[in-house]
């Protein structure tokens, strides 16, 4: 069964204190790996897409990675503004055929 | 990115009523639409997976009588909740699916927050 975790469910952070947000996929042939951004009682935003194991792409202060396995979402010296809800998704079977399959996500709270 | 516009953001509504959620993508053509739910502090769930000008797809447990899709157009998809119900009362999200160059990536509208009394 194809499925996406994500940890830690939550994160608090400082201002400027860099962390990482993971993403465990088991999924058979990985057709990419999406990130999104989703603020409360709003739409999810999206941010990257990777397709291939050592694929990097970089927005800001957010960049992803993808392995075989596993994406991480590294967060250089946040901002209060990153705060938010990062879902992680991979196109997954569904009844008809494909639509993403998403982690719960991880709440990160950047405090001054 | 692309825009994807979803109306109306917030509908409350008497037990017994059916509301219509509208989706439309504003710059780009969707032969494929998706519509999820989404419980406070849980991740978003596929309910169908609606295709311009054919029946909509709806995972298994959705019902289908109760959740109508009619994807008219390549731009407009829309939710009907009929005779909803207490139950009902969530977050509606829709996304709009790009291809070729963008790669098949998902456009979410802003969601509908539908409060069912």
């Amino acid at each position: 069964e194809d499925q996406v975790t994500q940890s830690p469910e939550a994160l608090r952070l400082q201002e400027g204190e860099s962390s990482s947000l993971n993403c465990s996929y088991t999924v058979s042939g990985l057709r990419g790996l999406f990130w999104y951004r989703q603020d409360p009682g709003k739409g999810p935003e999206f941010l990257f897409t990777l397709y291939s194991a050592g694929e990097e792409k970089e927005k800001e202060r957010l960049k992803a990675t993808l392995t075989k396995k596993e994406s991480f979402l590294h967060i250089t010296a946040p901002k209060p503004e990153d705060s938010a809800t990062y879902l992680c998704a991979v196109p997954g079977r569904n009844q008809a055929g494909t639509a993403l399959i998403f982690g719960k996500g991880t709440t990160l709270s950047v405090s001054s | 990115g692309a825009v994807v516009s979803q109306h109306p953001s917030r509908v409350i509504c008497k037990s017994g009523t059916s509301v219509k959620i509208e989706c439309r993508s504003l710059d780009f053509q969707a032969t494929t639409m998706f519509w999820y739910r989404q419980f406070p502090k849980q991740s978003l769930m596929l309910m169908a997976t609606s295709n311009e000008g054919s029946k909509a797809t709806y995972e298994q447990g959705v019902e289908k009588d109760k959740f109508l899709i009619n994807h008219a157009s390549l731009t407009l998809s829309t939710l009907t909740v009929t005779s909803a119900h207490p139950e009902d009362s969530s977050f509606y999200i829709c996304s709009a699916r790009t291809s070729g160059g963008l790669a098949n990536i998902q456009y979410f509208g802003a969601g509908t927050r539908l409060s069912v009394l």
